[in-house]
């Protein structure tokens, strides 16, 4: 079936180092990755995404790439800053005409100052 | 503009009781969906809502659980004979359209469940 994976688990950075959390996903038909922030107790907020017909995306310090032919995608974050810490979810998609996101397990990202 | 609501925030019950989760989406937002997260893992789908009908019911986990949706617009998740494996955060997503450029899915707070 489809089936999302992510890693690592969890990550510690020091403030100011750069942050990847990797997500390999199993159904080629996906061609929307939406990336997810949660913080403690607070609902996921949508801070990236990324549709099939690009390699690449950046949103300031976030960055998403895609490879489509490996069928994985990554979270980039550069500087990193104390109020990054949070759990991040990569997701799949299969995008127009569907609508089940297929979610990652999740990455807790520790920015230590 | 308001985003999507959720109540209660969090309920804990008695084992063997019936709860309601009631969720509020974004104005205009037409698809619904349901998620569960258990604690420290991800989110697990449950139910999918196009308007007032639910195409994909595949993620709820047993017949104790049921959704509607009334007026394309207020869902409310139902757990009969509440178990403690219930215990949970269920989450509540909407999006302007299923797929596609409007399918980008926003969340709700959540509502924390605890079954005793």
């Amino acid at each position: 079936g489809e089936n999302v994976e992510q890693h690592p688990s969890t990550l510690s950075v020091q403030e100011g180092d750069s942050a990847v959390i990797k997500c390999t996903y199993s159904d080629s038909a996906s061609n929307y990755f939406p990336w997810y922030k949660q913080e403690l107790g607070k609902r996921p907020q949508l801070i990236i995404d990324i549709r099939s017909n690009v390699g690449e995306k950046k949103d300031q310090r976030i960055a998403v790439t895609l490879n489509k032919t490996a069928k994985h995608f990554s979270l980039h974050i550069t500087e990193t800053q104390p109020e990054d810490s949070a759990v991040y979810f990569c997701a799949a998609s299969k995008g127009s005409g569907t609508y089940k996101y297929i979610f990652g397990t999740g990455t807790r990202l520790k920015v230590l100052a | 503009g308001a985003g999507v609501s959720q109540s209660p925030s969090n309920k804990v019950t008695e084992k063997g009781k019936d709860v309601e989760l009631r969720c509020d989406p974004i104005s205009g937002h037409t698809a619904l969906y349901w998620y569960r997260q258990s604690l420290g893992q991800g989110l697990e789908f449950l139910i999918y809502f196009q308007g007032n009908s639910a195409p994909d019911k595949s993620g709820l986990p047993s017949d104790r659980f049921s959704a509607e949706r009334t007026g394309g617009s207020v869902s409310t998740l139902t757990i009969q004979r509440t178990q403690q494996e219930d215990s949970a955060v269920y989450l509540c997503a909407s999006s302007l359209e299923a797929g596609g450029r409007g399918g980008t899915q926003y969340f709700g707070p959540g509502t924390r469940l605890t079954v005793l």
